[in-house]
């Protein structure tokens, strides 16, 4: 079974320019997370779907950042325009219905100049 | 707010050693608590505790759940190099619209040869 993909690995960008992440989840996963880890934390929850639906996004700093999930399975996170502050790994996982242990994907580094 | 601390941060043992990670957590209606193994990037689920005292075991890595206390140990036995990692505790909360996952801070575990 493949895992979580995610792409790119590693991005970095001056600030002020726009990024995006993409992320596939494993098949049949219908429930599918983003998260941001900074150095030396946890991850922090930024949004969470169920199939195409966003039914939490309170963490999704939503004047720069946006999501979407379009026919419930992959999905993009933006950041337009990126800040210094948003330098960090964002993860994507996912999770089978009912079910609350996630998969995660590799991540993507994100380093804003 | 709810919240999870983990202690130590950080922790250096030689190989043979037992060790002893602490979860403690103040969360609005828990449902469980999860245990990750962080080692480049992508957190892997360990274990999932919903009862208090009843040990979950894999190899030389077991865990038990107290809610009295609202805290998890993680015991790692006969320690091994490749044990060095971010082991990271998530306790989830119920919503009405569904559920949330707060992660700690991890316990950076490094294991010497």
């Amino acid at each position: 079974e493949a895992g979580v993909v995610q792409s790119p690995r590693y991005k970095i960008i001056e600030k002020k320019q726009p990024v995006a992440f993409w992320c596939n989840p494993i098949s049949g996963h219908n429930t599918l997370y983003w998260y941001r880890q900074n150095l030396g934390q946890g991850p922090e929850l930024l949004i969470r779907y169920e199939n195409e639906e966003a039914v939490d996004d309170s963490q999704l700093p939503k004047d720069r950042f946006s999501a979407e999930r379009l026919k419930g399975v992959d999905s993009t996170l933006k950041i337009q325009p990126a800040e210094l502050g948003d330098s960090a790994v964002y993860l994507c996982a996912s999770s089978n219905p009912h079910r609350p242990e996630q998969y995660f994907g590799p991540g993507t580094r994100l380093t804003v100049t | 707010e709810d919240k999870v601390v983990q202690s130590p941060l950080s922790l250096v043992v030689h190989e043979g050693d037992t060790v002893t990670l602490n979860c403690s957590y103040e969360v609005t209606n828990f449902r469980s608590l999860l245990w990750y193994k962080q080692e480049k990037k992508a957190p892997t689920f360990l274990f999932m505790l919903t009862s208090s005292g009843i040990e979950k075991k894999s190899g030389r890595l077991s865990s038990i759940l107290d809610k009295k206390e609202l805290s998890s140990i993680l015991n790692i036995t006969a320690t091994q190099t490749g044990d060095s990692a971010i082991y990271l505790c998530a306790v989830e909360a119920v919503w009405g619209y569904g559920q949330n996952f707060v992660f700690g801070p991890g316990t950076r575990l490094s294991v010497l040869p």
